[in-house]
């Protein structure tokens, strides 16, 4: 199964909603994960099952999508949100991530 | 706290072989599968292979199928992961990760990585 992300890069003003889409080759229900990566550090679990947010993660991120379609959404977009943002199907056989998407500020 | 450590990593010429190892702690080991993630230098992330408590199911990338072998010790809470036949290609940092629950779960906890860098 392939992941497609999109766009591979946006930039964006302090305080604008960006979206981020991810796109299956098959099906994957709901198993669909959003990763955070900044710069120099070691990935940060925001989203899985496609839209429940992890533990501690700011509500300005959303996720939504099932079967094959998906996006995150950053509503009010925060200096500290420059990263790369990686999508990841993790049901059975390889858990393919996305080519991932690098978000900056205007 | 859920603690995951790697270790091995380093420096490798074309077609020698490398161990590298994830200790974890802070949590029941034998009930997790454990997954191994690589990034290679300025790319973006990369499943590498997966392995259930049991050892009863085992994926692997296409790119490391044949050439990589993921175990586990449960009786040492570690994962290790046999790279044979490294290719240049191979140069990354590997993560160890965790699920955020038992089965099918994303990967809530990553360990700081090893970086393996395979060059003659």
């Amino acid at each position: 199964i392939q992941m497609t992300q999109s766009p591979a890069s946006l930039s964006g003003s302090i305080g604008d909603t960006v979206t981020i889409t991810c796109r299956a080759s098959q099906d994957i229900a709901t198993y669909l994960a959003w990763y955070q990566q900044r710069p120099g550090s070691i990935p940060k679990l925001l989203i899985y099952a496609a839209s429940t947010l992890q533990s501690g993660v700011p509500s300005r991120f959303s996720g939504s999508g099932s079967g094959t379609d998906f996006t995150l959404t950053i509503s009010g977009l925060q200096p500290e949100d420059v990263a790369t943002y990686y999508c990841q199907k993790y049901n059975s056989g390889p858990r393919t991530f996305g080519g991932g998407t690098k978000v900056e500020i205007k | 706290e859920v603690q995951l450590v790697e270790s091995g990593g380093g420096l490798v010429k074309p077609g020698e072989s490398l161990r590298i190892s994830c200790t974890a702690s802070g949590f029941t080991f034998t009930t997790y599968t454990m997954h191994w993630v690589r990034q290679a230098p300025g790319k973006g992330l990369e499943w590498v292979s997966s392995l259930t408590s049991g050892s009863a199911d085992i994926a692997y990338a296409d790119s490391v199928m044949g050439r990589f072998t993921v175990t586990r010790d449960n009786a040492k809470n570690s994962v290790f992961l046999e790279m044979n036949s490294l290719r240049a290609d191979d140069t990354a940092v590997y993560y160890c990760t965790r699920g955020a629950f038992p089965g099918y779960s994303a990967y809530a906890f990553w360990g700081q990585g090893t970086l393996v860098s395979v060059s003659s």
